[in-house]
Order: structure tokens, then sequence, then C-alpha cells
């Protein structure tokens, strides 16, 4: 099976914009989550699609959102980009039939930089 | 609020030495634990997972953790360290409906 895949991979924005990731989640997985890493902050939760459905949410500012599609694929939408939002931003898939057991599938990433 | 500490930011090993890398847990409950590697410009590997079966859990590249409950940790280790095990590894703990929450993460460099 081919894993988890995101695009674009590296994203260059100004203060301001807005950007929006993609993700492919594993054949037959439905569940999606995404996560933004930076060395400051470490790994953290945005949100969990399940099924077109958020079913879970992070501590983050509405200016992030998501969305999940009927083919299982997600994206994720900053608005009004500000520099701390220069960060890898991580997509994960599962299953999503398990519970918080499940192995979790990651993507390689998109690196986004704010200038 | 569960949370994990992994003690130590940095470790560095000879190569062939024994790797131990820390993660210690709190939760009211038994928790989902799992440790993952990343190398860089790469995603997060499952290493290995405990879900409440042997408290002892080998996982993949040699590693294995052992979930002890009195100390609420669950330790990370390999016997011989190789230098393809430079990386960065992450506890995380889940319960519940709650969402993975990761540790800061530890930096392992294996000298040779």
């Amino acid at each position: 099976k081919a894993g988890v895949t995101q695009t674009p991979r590296y994203l260059i924005k100004t203060r301001g914009q807005q950007v929006t990731l993609s993700c492919s989640p594993i054949s037959g997985h439905r569940s999606v989550s995404w996560y933004q890493q930076t060395p400051g902050q470490g790994l953290q939760f945005l949100f969990e699609y399940f099924s077109e459905t958020q079913r879970n949410k992070g501590n983050f500012p509405g200016r992030f959102s998501g969305r999940q599609f009927s083919n299982s694929r997600s994206e994720m939408n900053v608005s009004t980009l500000e520099l701390g939002d220069s960060a890898l931003y991580l997509c994960a898939s599962s299953p999503g039939t398990s519970g918080n057991k499940e192995t979790q599938y990651f993507g390689p990433g998109t690196r986004l930089l704010v200038l | 609020a569960q949370s994990v500490t992994q003690l130590g930011s940095h470790v560095s090993v000879s190569e062939g030495a024994l790797v131990l890398l820390r993660c210690n847990y709190s939760s009211s409950v038994p928790p989902y634990l799992f440790w993952y590697v990343q190398y860089p410009n790469q995603g997060l590997q499952l290493l290995l997972k405990y879900t409440s079966a042997a408290t002892l859990v080998k996982g993949i590249n040699g590693f294995e953790a052992e979930f002890k409950k009195s100390e609420t940790s669950f330790h990370l280790t390999k016997p011989s360290a190789h230098m393809s095990d430079a990386a960065e590894y992450f506890c995380a703990v889940s319960k519940g409906n709650t969402p993975l929450v990761f540790g800061k993460g530890t930096r392992l460099s294996v000298i040779a």
C-alpha cells in the first residue's frame, strides 16, 4: 500500500497570506489527524477528521481549519499567516475504528516558512 | 490532563553501546503508549506501542520498551546502538478519546 502523502512538501508564504495543505491517507483509512511541529513547542495536535466530520480538536486559534472529503483526503487551511506559523505540518492516518490504540501512520510533512 | 516527559533532550552513545531513552507519563488510568522515530526531513515512524497486553513490548530495528505502572515509565532500550539509529525519538500517550500527546523528543547521536 502506498503511504500517507502530503503536498506540497515545502512552501514559502508572507505574513497575512493564507495557505492550504493537502493530505492523502493510506487507502482504507478513514481517520486523518494533523499536527504542527516546531522546535519550541514540539508536536502539537491540531485536529482529527473521521468520515468527513471533525472528531477532535486541539487548542489552536480559529485561523486553523480543516476538512475531509468523501475519499478521506484532507486539507488544512491557515488564514492570515503569522511568523509563528512557520513549522512542519504533519498529517497522520489510521483506520479510525479502534480508538486511540490504533497506530497512526505519518506522512513526510509540509514545511511552511512564513516571511 | 495526561502528559509525557522525556528526560534528556539529547543522548549520545557509542556505536555498540546500550541505548536507553527515558519516558515517564502522567495518567490516572493506564494509557496507550507509543514510541516513534523521526529521521531528518521525514515524518514519524512507529517503533512500538503498548496497548495493555504484554508489559515488555518488542518493536522494529531491535528496540524494546517495558511498561512499568508503578514507576509510570515506558523507557526505550536497544542493546547495541548502530549508526543508523541516529534520529529523534518521541514518546507519546493517549487514552480514551483524547488525541496523542507527544513528549518533547530526545535526539540520539551515535558516535563511531
